[in-house]
């Protein structure tokens, strides 16, 4: 049971330069969310999509893209990566359901330094 | 004043022990309460979900939710070294999906 992959899992970048984090799940969830997480701050919702060829911002929205690939696939981009977005980034993945929230499950993280 | 306010420890207790881990909150429209547990260099899993007011029991964790006082608690009896963790709580309201997280809670047990 796979659950949330995250790729790459550590990255080191200079300022400036670009990269997209992927993520995949395979429990047919329609939801897909991502956040990071900075020490102090717990995690802050970036995008997220509710559904398949649907997204939106977060709290925290700023220097980043997402593309939601297909119902498995959510990727964040970084287009001029800056040092203040250095972070652990987390997927993740729920169901809506009607009248009703379900939990979400996290991926492992992917750890981005930006020099 | 952020919407969801956890004490970040550190919180350091003797094996055995029971924890008690809280959570306040501000918005008034939050319905889903989950505690998540994070070990080093992992992501967050599922520990306890609960909707509404109430307590639900799993195992030695036990979750309360006070919506009267914008309160909730996670109780963990017998403590034992491998719950060494962050103890996140989190939350959110109806329909919307969106998780407002806690700080987090470091937890050590220690032997």
């Amino acid at each position: 049971n796979a659950g949330v992959t995250q790729t790459p899992k550590f990255q080191v970048l200079k300022t400036g330069q670009s990269m997209t984090l992927q993520c995949a799940q395979d429990m047919n969830h329609n939801s897909m969310y991502w956040y990071r997480q900075d020490p102090g701050m717990g995690l802050r919702l970036i995008y997220y999509s509710a559904s398949e060829g649907t997204t939106d911002k977060g709290e925290v929205p700023n220097g980043y893209n997402v593309s939601r690939l297909n119902k498995r696939e959510f990727s964040l981009r970084l287009e001029s990566a800056a040092p203040s977005q250095t972070s652990v980034y987390f997927c993740a993945s729920s169901e809506i359901g009607v009248g009703s929230n379900q939990p979400q499950h996290f991926g492992d993280g992917t750890r981005l330094s930006i020099l | 004043q952020k919407e969801v306010e956890q004490d970040p420890g550190p919180l350091s207790v003797p094996e055995g022990a029971i924890v008690s881990l809280n959570c306040t909150y501000s918005n008034s429209a939050f319905q889903y309460f989950m505690w998540y547990r994070q070990y080093s260099r992992k992501g967050p899993e599922l520990l306890m979900y609960t909707y509404s007011s109430g307590n639900k029991e799993d195992g030695r964790f036990t979750a309360q939710v006070d919506k009267s006082s914008k309160y909730i608690s996670l109780f963990i009896r017998d403590s034992q070294p491998s719950d060494s963790a962050t103890y996140l709580c989190a939350m959110s309201a109806a329909g919307t999906g969106k998780l407002i997280f806690g700080q987090g809670t470091t937890l050590q047990v220690k032997p």
